[in-house]
């Protein structure tokens, strides 16, 4: 069975670093591209972060709001995707999921931001 | 981006009662290999969201069968024929026929 463990997110402080994690399995990890979406506490869900596979160079993709701050990479001999969150904002407060292209979903992250 | 719009955005329904959900996108999500990206999600209360519905109609494996979808082009429905107890929650439509995915703003269906 496909499986989406997500790991590594806490409470920090506005303009300080986080770096989350999910680890897959049940499927062919290096065919699939992956993404990271985010969910805000009472609200809807976000794109945050796209990665394509080797074939197509792990081209990456961001929405405007996380652009520049955000990295998202993936290490396929591991089968793990990874998001390095910089300069974190107080509207980065969300439960952060890893998401497959074919729509299977982790049990997601919480990241709060606040001072 | 393309805009998917959710209706209704609640829905009250006693068991056993059958229900629909509209889907309607901003742009044709028919992708030029001839499939249809769009995908319907169930977010239960303090879950993740799951996969119902890929592919417009095709029904995600262990989903009972009396979900089912429908659509083309921009105008989609999530149906289910005698909701129980255990469907409350979130619906999501989400299209990923154009880059990047993006989601419709949910539907919450309640049970009487």
């Amino acid at each position: 069975a496909v499986q989406l463990v997500e790991s590594g997110g806490g409470l920090v402080q506005p303009k300080e670093s986080l770096k989350i994690s999910c680890a897959a399995s049940g499927f062919t990890f290096s065919n699939a591209a992956m993404y990271w979406v985010r969910q805000a506490p009472g609200k809807g869900l976000e794109w945050v972060a796209r990665i394509r596979t080797k074939p197509n160079n792990y081209a990456t993709y961001y929405a405007d709001s996380v652009k520049g701050r955000f990295t998202i990479s993936r290490d396929d001999s591991k089968s793990m995707v990874y998001l390095q969150m910089d300069n974190l904002k107080t509207e980065d407060t969300a439960m952060y999921y890893c998401r497959s292209a074919t729509d299977y979903w982790g049990q997601g992250v919480m990241v709060t931001v606040s001072s | 981006d393309v805009v998917l719009t959710q209706t209704p955005p609640t829905l009250s329904a006693t068991i056993g009662q059958s229900v629909s959900i509209s889907c309607r996108s901003s742009q044709s999500l028919l992708h030029s290999n001839g499939n249809t990206y769009l995908n319907w999600l169930l977010q239960r209360p303090g879950q993740p969201p799951q996969l119902l519905i890929y592919l417009v109609s095709r029904l995600e494996s262990g989903v009972p069968n009396r979900f089912s979808g429908s659509g083309s082009g921009t105008d989609f429905t999530l149906k289910i024929s005698g909701v129980e107890a255990e469907d409350l929650g979130v619906y999501y439509c989400v299209q990923s026929t154009h880059a990047p995915p993006t989601f419709g703003s949910g539907t919450k269906l309640e049970i009487k």
